[in-house]
């Protein structure tokens, strides 16, 4: 599965859009771009996922670059429950049923 | 959509015994996996389950320490061997989904060693 790489933390203020970037410059064709986002002494969540076309669900907008090499997550207006760290995951549909990788993921901090 | 239970919730053990970790699904899945969360770490995947052939580990990890049982298809137990305080971490069971759909965590076990 492809690399990703995200900024370690972000912050951003109640009520404004969250803009959570990702790279993934080595994705093959056939994967995947999910998010997931983990508060704090939960299991994971599951966001968002996307091939090639921009999606959006109740949660989040995700934005993906025409190249596939980049994708952004946007949380249209970000609450005090937003605070989580943030997961971007790419991997091919049919791999071994389901298998994510983890990268470090950007920790979220809405601020008042 | 998937609910996954996971017992025990927490649990404080001595250091040289076991602990087997519990991981029910509410529907019949194929792939089980089986995470780790270190203190401010990422999640790490342990192993795959699959109903009636052994768990596939990855790398760093082996059966003697994790082994790992799947009897059907709605369960799955983690079993933590002779625990040494470095074993304290956040175990989470997750099934996976079909093509371009989401993949589903329980809840987790916090496991601290003494």
């Amino acid at each position: 599965d492809a690399k990703t790489t995200q900024p370690t933390s972000m912050d951003c203020a109640e009520g404004r859009a969250a803009n959570l970037p990702c790279n993934h410059s080595t994705i093959s064709g056939n994967e995947y771009v999910y998010w997931y986002r983990q508060i704090h002494s939960q299991g994971p969540q599951y966001i968002i996922h996307g091939l090639k076309n921009n999606e959006t669900n109740e949660m989040a907008s995700l934005i993906i670059t025409e190249d596939r090499k980049s994708s952004t997550l946007i949380l249209p207006h970000a609450t005090l429950r937003d605070t989580a760290v943030y997961y971007c995951i790419v991997r091919v549909a049919y791999n071994q049923g389901g298998k994510l990788i983890f990268g470090q993921g950007t920790e979220l901090s809405v601020k008042p | 959509s998937a609910v996954i239970s996971q017992k025990p919730s927490r649990d404080i053990c001595q250091r040289g015994t076991s602990l087997t970790i519990q991981c029910q699904v509410d529907s019949q899945v194929t792939m089980m996996f089986w995470y780790r969360q270190q203190p401010g770490q990422s999640l790490t995947l342990i192993a795959t389950a699959n109903q009636g052939s052994e768990a596939t580990y990855e790398s760093g990890f082996v059966i003697d320490k994790f082994p790992i049982s799947r009897p059907n298809l709605t369960f799955s137990t983690l079993t933590v061997s002779n625990m040494s305080p470095e074993d304290s971490s956040i175990y989470l069971c997750s099934v996976g989904a079909g093509l371009g759909t989401e993949a589903f965590f329980g809840q987790g076990t916090r496991l601290t060693v003494v």
